[in-house]
């Protein structure tokens, strides 16, 4: 029953690759978000995604792609991973109702990557 | 300048105590204001949630806005062990998918 959940949980790899990481959720909200906490648990959106369509895209290097094929899925790809990407990434939905107490963003568990 | 400042401790209390947590802002476009906590290698939850200044409370916890003065607190009553988190003030000028901005987070520990 998990709402927001992440693939992988931990990522480990080297300097130059490219990996994935997938976020599904199943609340049936129509915006989906990726954000970065850093080691100090500083935590900065990268990307928003409402019904497929890119809303928000901070000041991100453009080694960052994310893919949203549709409202329940956002996906991110990262190319030529450096030292600085290590930190734990979060994928985030939230439902546009207009309505701030109702427009809650829920957080999955992370996704731990270290690049070596 | 960050946007949001927030003390991140560490705070270290005994069991029972009244816990204060702060944040200040220099956006005045905020108008929402968010408490998450966070528990070590999970996702935020979003724990309070204020709108307009003054107090809000739910349980033991109190969230408290002062626009005036740019201010937001979390007090947390008679705290107990299972509070042991961080908790991270977040704020936002709309709705509908806009970014929360977060502050660094302060981390609480509630010693039995």
């Amino acid at each position: 029953d998990t709402a927001v959940s992440q693939t992988p949980k931990y990522l480990v790899t080297q300097m130059g690759n490219d990996k994935s990481i997938k976020c599904e959720q199943n609340l049936g909200h129509d915006t989906m978000y990726w954000y970065k906490q850093d080691s100090k648990k500083f935590l900065k959106i990268m990307f928003s995604y409402n019904n497929k369509e890119l809303i928000i895209n901070e000041t991100v290097p453009n080694r960052f792609s994310p893919k949203s094929p549709d409202k329940a899925h956002l996906n991110l790809h990262i190319n030529s991973l450096e030292l600085g990407d290590s930190a734990v990434y979060f994928c985030a939905s939230s439902q546009a109702t207009g309505r701030p107490s109702t427009d809650t963003q829920y957080f999955g568990p992370g996704t731990r990557l270290t690049v070596l | 300048q960050k946007e949001v400042e927030q003390d991140p401790g560490p705070l270290s209390v005994p069991e029972g105590a009244i816990v204060s947590l702060n944040c200040t802002y220099s956006n005045s476009a905020f108008q929402y204001f968010m408490w998450y906590r966070q528990y070590s290698r999970k996702g935020p939850e979003l724990l309070m949630y204020t709108y307009s200044s003054g107090n809000k409370e739910d349980g033991r916890f109190t969230a408290q806005v002062d626009k005036s003065s740019k201010y937001i607190s979390l007090f947390i009553r008679d705290s107990q062990p299972s509070d042991s988190a961080t908790y991270l003030c977040a704020m936002t000028w709309g709705t509908s998918g806009s970014r929360l901005t977060f502050g660094e987070g302060t981390q609480l520990t509630v010693n039995p």
